[in-house]
Order: structure tokens, then C-alpha cells, then sequence
């Protein structure tokens, strides 16, 4: 089966810096992305991995191990408007998307 | 604002009642995805359009769904006789394909959020 795994919480301090885990099984890989949902809103693109390595955005990052079945998502300089739940998904070989659960990010003061 | 509406916003109905929602995707967008998607879960995918064409849906919708993209640009999505167990979250998402997919972006619209009593 297709399954993607994501910590369902993560805790951090405003100004930090967080590392929020994803790791794949799928029939297939087209690639990878990360979206970010606000509470009640719809999911918003943030960033697309296709190859190994290091992708950077401001202060979002993302990376992609393909060999590993592994992604993660840097946040740096973290905000109080960051405090979202992060969604991982993978384009499997029929180029459909499979999603994780999201990773619900809580930022304190 | 990703460019992506949806109508109606917010949408509450009676257990066997019918149901129509409707998308308007990114103008140029020939791709359009309709989703389901319940509170901690990721989106659900339920069925998609290349233009006017539905290309896939999924193996767990029930025959009580029905969508239909007429002339390839906005799409709508029907729910027969609804189900208390259908209250949820409906998104749209558009994305532009080309030959090779290339990264196949999907917006999204903002969503219906569906309750059924």
C-alpha cells in the first residue's frame, strides 16, 4: 500500500528554527510537495522536490532523499502566523498525489 | 487568493437531500481536482478532469458523487441522497499539465465546507 508518515504535532518558540519530518512508501515517485493549511482554510503550495537535495524559499526550506523515501520541511525565523499544519504529499507513478495527515505546528511566544 | 473559487462557501443540508457545489479554476488551467477532506486528515482525492474529460475517479466514491466539467472550465461536484458521514471539507484544486507534467502545481480554491444534520 501507499502511505506516507508525519509526526500529527510539533511544538516550537517563536524565532526558532523547526524540522518537520516526512517519509514515503508509494507506488512510484513524481515528486514531492509541501503545503501549508491554515485552520478552516484550504491548503496553500509552499514547495517541490523532484530531485535530491536542498531547496530554499526564504525562510522555508525543503529537502529530498529519494533513496530514503524522505523529505523535511526547515522553517527558520519562526512566526507566530506559521502556526498551520504542514501536508506532505507524493506524485505517485500514476501522477496522482498521495497525502500525509499534516503535521500540526503550534509556535508559543 | 490563488485564483481558484469556490461556491457556496459554507453549505448545510438535511440527511437525503442533494447537494451542488461548483469550482472555477485558474483561467488557463486544463486540470481541475475535486478533494474531500475531514479534520486531521489530509485532502481525499476523489475524482479529476483533464479539460473536459474525467480522467479518474476514485475506487472508494460512492455512485452518489457525481462531476461533471461540461466545457472544460468550471466543474461541479453533486451528492445525492447525502449521508451525515458526508460532512466535510470539498476542495477544488487547479494545476496546468504539459507534455513531460513537469511540476503540475495544484491550487487550490478556498472550499465548501459541507454539514449534513
Amino acid at each position: 500500500g501507499q502511505n506516507i508518515d508525519q509526526p500529527t504535532e510539533m511544538t516550537a518558540t517563536e524565532g526558532a528554527i523547526v524540522q518537520i519530518n516526512c517519509t514515503y512508501q508509494t507506488s512510484g515517485f513524481n515528486g514531492l510537495f509541501w503545503y501549508q493549511q491554515h485552520a478552516g482554510e484550504a491548503p496553500t503550495f509552499l514547495s517541490y522536490n523532484v530531485l535530491d537535495g536542498l531547496e530554499e524559499k526564504g525562510r522555508f526550506s525543503s529537502f529530498l532523499s529519494r533513496s530514503k523515501g524522505y523529505s523535511y520541511l526547515l522553517l527558520k525565523e519562526l512566526q507566530m502566523k506559521d502556526s498551520a499544519s504542514y501536508l506532505c504529499a507524493v506524485r505517485d507513478s500514476n501522477y496522482q498525489l498521495i497525502w500525509g495527515a499534516g503535521t500540526k505546528l503550534i509556535i508559543k511566544p | 487568493d490563488t485564483g481558484v473559487s469556490q461556491d457556496p462557501r459554507h453549505k448545510i443540508t438535511k440527511r437525503g437531500q442533494n447537494v451542488t457545489f461548483r469550482c472555477d479554476p485558474i483561467s488557463e488551467h486544463n486540470r481541475l481536482y475535486w478533494y474531500r477532506q475531514t479534520l486531521g486528515q489530509g485532502p481525499e482525492f476523489l475524482t479529476y478532469f483533464q479539460n473536459e474529460a474525467q480522467l479518474e475517479k476514485s475506487r472508494l466514491l460512492s455512485d452518489r458523487f457525481s462531476a461533471e466539467r461540461p466545457k472544460g472550465s468550471f466543474s461541479t461536484l453533486e451528492i445525492q441522497r447525502t449521508e451525515q458521514g458526508d460532512s466535510a471539507m470539498y476542495l477544488c484544486a487547479s494545476s496546468l499539465t504539459s507534455s513531460g507534467h513537469g511540476t503540475d502545481t495544484q491550487y487550490f480554491g478556498p472550499g465548501t465546507r459541507l454539514t449534513v444534520l
